[in-house]
Formats: C-alpha cells, structure tokens, sequence
C-alpha cells in the first residue's frame, strides 16, 4: 500500500538557520505530492505541493521538489523564522484522492 | 468563514456511549473526507464521499463507526458504544473536482474525542 516516511524529530533551529525535512514515499501510479504545516493550535494548512516528477512547490519561502528518481520530496527553507514553528506533515494523494500522510516533524525555532 | 468547519471541537464521553460529529465542508465542494489523527502520528484515513455517495471505507472503520452525507451537503460520522481507544481528532477535509491526485484538500479544525 502507500505510505510516506519523514525524518523523525522534534527538530531544534536558531532563527535564520537552514531547514530540511526529509520525505520519502512508496506509491502505485503516479501520486501527487504535498507538505501540509500545523501550527499550534489550528488545523491542516496546505503548505505546497507538485503534481508531477520534478516540479517544484513553493510557498513563503518553503520549497519541494518532486524527486521521482529517490521518491523523495524533502521540504527546504533558507533562513527559518521563530513564526515557522509548527508540526510538518508529508503527504501523497493517488487517484482515489484520499491522502496518506507520514507521522509529522515538529520544528522549533529559537529566537 | 467559508472554510470547512466541525462541531463539536471538543466531545468528552464515558466509554460505551454513542457519539456524533458534524462536518459542513466548503459549500461547493462535491467530495468530503474523514480522518482520524492520534497523538504523535499523522491523519490515517477513514472514509470518503463523492456528493452523497460514500465511495471508499478504511478497515480502520469498524462497524461501530458510520458516516452520513445526505444530500451531499455537511456529513456525520457516529461512533456506538465508544471505547478508550476512539480517543482521537477526528478531521474533516473536502475538495472539489473530479477524482484525481492532484484534488486539493481543506481541512476542517477537526473534533477532539476523548473517551474516559
């Protein structure tokens, strides 16, 4: 079945540090892929998302690239802000459209 | 508002009591989702709707779980005889547009279900 594995965390940065989360996927087909982002408090916001192999998405400063070689879709972001902490979520979408989403990485970013 | 919203947020219940929730997705979408999300993990899917359809069930749903979409507007889903493990958010989400994997999802704030 499909399924989606991201880099364990919590994850600890200083302000203006470099972000990476990695996300790998196993899927039938051709999934489309997405980063959604949790902020304390508040429900699933879509952070990005890619469609096909080697799109890219992006989105304040966030990006992804749909990596079909590695199925990976590692999120990035140059320079991470206190107001980025959240809880980061991986997740594909096959035909069906229903969504399967890895277990979550929480970024904490330190002033 | 016209996001996708959710009521009760929170439900505290006694362990075999019947429980409801209600999902009002954003009003022209025509699909309508549930998942449950635990502590410490991600949302697993349960079940979805096209319009009043229910097209697709987890073997997450047990049959103590059901879910509702008359007339293809807002959606229940009903937990009999809860039990501690239910203890969960449960998300609603929804979308519009043919299946496909590129369908955007909204996701409602989602019901906290604790089960004592």
């Amino acid at each position: 079945g499909d399924s989606v594995t991201q880099m364990e965390g919590p994850v600890t940065l200083s302000e203006e540090a470099f972000l990476t989360i990695n996300c790998t996927y196993t899927a039938t087909g051709y999934p489309s892929l997405f980063w959604y982002v949790q902020y304390p408090g508040e429900g699933l916001q879509l952070l990005l998302k890619a469609t096909k192999a080697d799109d890219k998405g992006s989105n304040k400063g966030f990006e992804a690239t749909y990596r079909k070689e590695t199925t990976s879709f590692h999120l990035e972001k140059g320079s991470v802000q206190v107001s980025d902490s959240a809880v980061y979520f991986c997740a594909l979408n096959t035909n069906a459209g229903k969504s399967t989403f890895g277990d979550g990485t929480t970024l904490t970013v330190k002033p | 508002d016209t996001g996708v919203s959710q009521n009760p947020r929170h439900k505290i219940t006694k362990r075999g009591q019947n429980v409801t929730f209600r999902c009002d997705p954003i009003s022209e979408h025509n699909r309508l989702y549930w998942y449950r999300q635990t502590l410490g993990q991600g949302p697993e899917f349960l079940t979805y709707f096209q319009n009043e359809a229910q097209l697709e069930k987890s073997r997450l749903l047990s049959d103590r779980f059901s879910a509702e979409r008359p007339k293809g507007s807002f959606s229940t889903l009903e937990i009999q005889r809860t039990e501690q493990g239910d203890s969960a958010m449960y998300l609603c989400a929804s979308s519009f547009g043919r299946a496909g994997a590129d369908n955007e999802q909204f996701f409602g704030p989602g019901t906290r279900l604790t089960v004592l």
